[in-house]
């Protein structure tokens, strides 16, 4: 089926470092992508998303771009702020229109 | 105004007792989700409804058994809670007929079988 794989965390960075977290996904046909984020104690809210091949979503600060070549969706940040520590979720829509495969998430942790 | 509310936030119980979680939202959605996350953060969908209709039921224990009422509703009914249903549960609703339409999740009810 349909699904999403990310890097394993927790990632640990320094303030103002630079952020990449791995995403690839697997699928028929081109699904749209999609990069959620989990604050503390909170529900997942849309970073941004992507529908098609070469998109490139952003929000943020954070940016994704949709690569067909290689079926992945990177999430980057130029330089990332202690507010940014959160769980990541990349995620795919599935092929049938309702609901979403998310990923294993990946647990940030910025210092200062 | 919060747009997706579930509630309890927190419950704590015992095994082999039965209990609820009920989940409103007043964005006029007609999808609605639940969602489980595990103690290592995986979430993983249990259930769909589209216009009060079931439309996902994921390999989830006969145990659950969702209940929507209405398109604003989506409760989860658990019977004979076991160790391993500790987690939290996640209540999410999106509008489907656009191609790409966001989750809307709730904050989560923090669920510990003891």
């Amino acid at each position: 089926g349909d699904s999403v794989t990310q890097m394993e965390g927790p990632v640990t960075l320094s303030e103002e470092a630079f952020l990449t977290i791995n995403c690839t996904y697997t699928a028929t046909g081109y699904p749209s992508l999609f990069w959620y984020v989990q604050y503390p104690g909170e529900g997942l809210q849309l970073l941004l998303k992507a529908t098609k091949a070469d998109d490139k979503g952003s929000n943020k600060g954070f940016e994704a771009t949709y690569r067909k070549e290689t079926t992945s969706f990177h999430l980057e940040k130029g330089s990332v702020q202690v507010s940014d520590s959160a769980v990541y979720f990349c995620a795919l829509k599935w092929s049938s229109g309702y609901a979403l495969n998310f990923g294993k998430g990946t647990s940030l942790l910025v210092t200062p | 105004d919060t747009a997706v509310s579930q509630t309890p936030k927190y419950l704590v119980t015992q095994m082999g007792n039965d209990k609820s979680i009920k989940c409103e939202q007043n964005l006029g959605h007609d999808t609605m989700y639940w969602y489980k996350q595990d103690s290592k953060k995986f979430l993983k969908i249990m259930f769909s409804y589209n216009n009060k209709e079931l439309i996902i039921n994921e390999t989830v224990p006969n145990r659950f058994s969702p209940k929507s009422p209405d398109k604003a509703h989506l409760n989860l009914h658990i019977n004979s809670l076991e160790l391993g249903d500790s987690a939290v549960y996640f209540c999410a609703s999106s509008q489907t007929g656009f191609p790409n339409e966001k989750l809307f999740f709730g904050s989560g009810t923090q669920l510990s079988v003891l």
